[in-house]
């Protein structure tokens, strides 16, 4: 059964903590994509990664880091850096580079800062 | 720029009445088009695309080069329909898709 699993479904980080979110994909997919959804501001990208050992800043990269050392797995982490971390963290695919086929989603981590 | 914007952040229907999803983008080029649906509990997932030119759980969507609208759109609305949609955009072989900020749509028994 191919798909995007994301865990854990619900994290919470202590202030001044750092966390690892987790995104695995069994698609075959060479292209990788994080996504923070927000209430209003809708999906805004984070970081993406077409390739293995390859990643670009999306519009929103400051206090997150991400590696992709094999193809199947891009993890996110979310450093003390970000100053508000809250929201729901989702993760994308996509085969071939080709983004006219859409993406296939992850079902998402929700990040709470306590 | 690219840009996505979805002027309604709620809309809110009775059951068998029409509905419309309002999507504007801005793009010099040739967009593609989508609009992607979250049910309740479940994870967002792609309902139309432009280039398809289908209907999807009787959507569909026509893309308007000359108001550079991509408006969603259904005669007859369901109770299952209500969800939150976004429109998205890419340029063609881009490597990344911008979403809007999203419309809630709530089907009134």
């Amino acid at each position: 059964d191919g798909g995007i699993t994301q865990s854990p479904k619900y994290l919470f980080r202590k202030e001044g903590q750092n966390v690892t979110l987790s995104c695995e994909q069994n698609l075959n997919h060479d292209a990788m994509y994080w996504y923070r959804q927000d209430p209003g501001q809708g999906l805004r990208l984070i970081y993406y990664s077409q390739i293995v050992n390859d990643f670009q800043k999306g519009d929103i990269a400051e206090g997150y880091s991400v590696s992709r050392e094999k193809k199947e797995s891009f993890p996110l982490t979310v450093t003390s850096a970000q100053k508000n971390p809250t929201a729901f963290y989702l993760c994308a695919s996509i085969g071939g580079g080709e983004t006219n086929y859409g993406y296939t989603f992850g079902s998402g981590t929700r990040l709470t800062v306590v | 720029a690219q840009r996505v914007t979805q002027p309604e952040k709620l809309l809110s229907v009775f059951k068998g009445a029409p509905v419309e999803l309002k999507c504007n983008y801005s793009y010099s080029g040739s967009p593609e088009l989508f609009w992607y649906v979250q049910y309740s509990r479940q994870r967002l997932q792609l309902l139309l695309r432009h280039i398809s030119r289908e209907s999807i759980k009787g959507f569909t969507a026509d893309l308007n080069k000359g108001e550079t609208s991509f408006h969603l759109k259904k005669p007859f609305a369901q109770e299952e329909d209500s969800a939150m949609y976004y429109c998205a955009l890419s340029q063609s072989s881009a490597s990344k898709i911008i979403f809007g900020s999203g419309t809630r749509l709530s089907i009134r028994p």
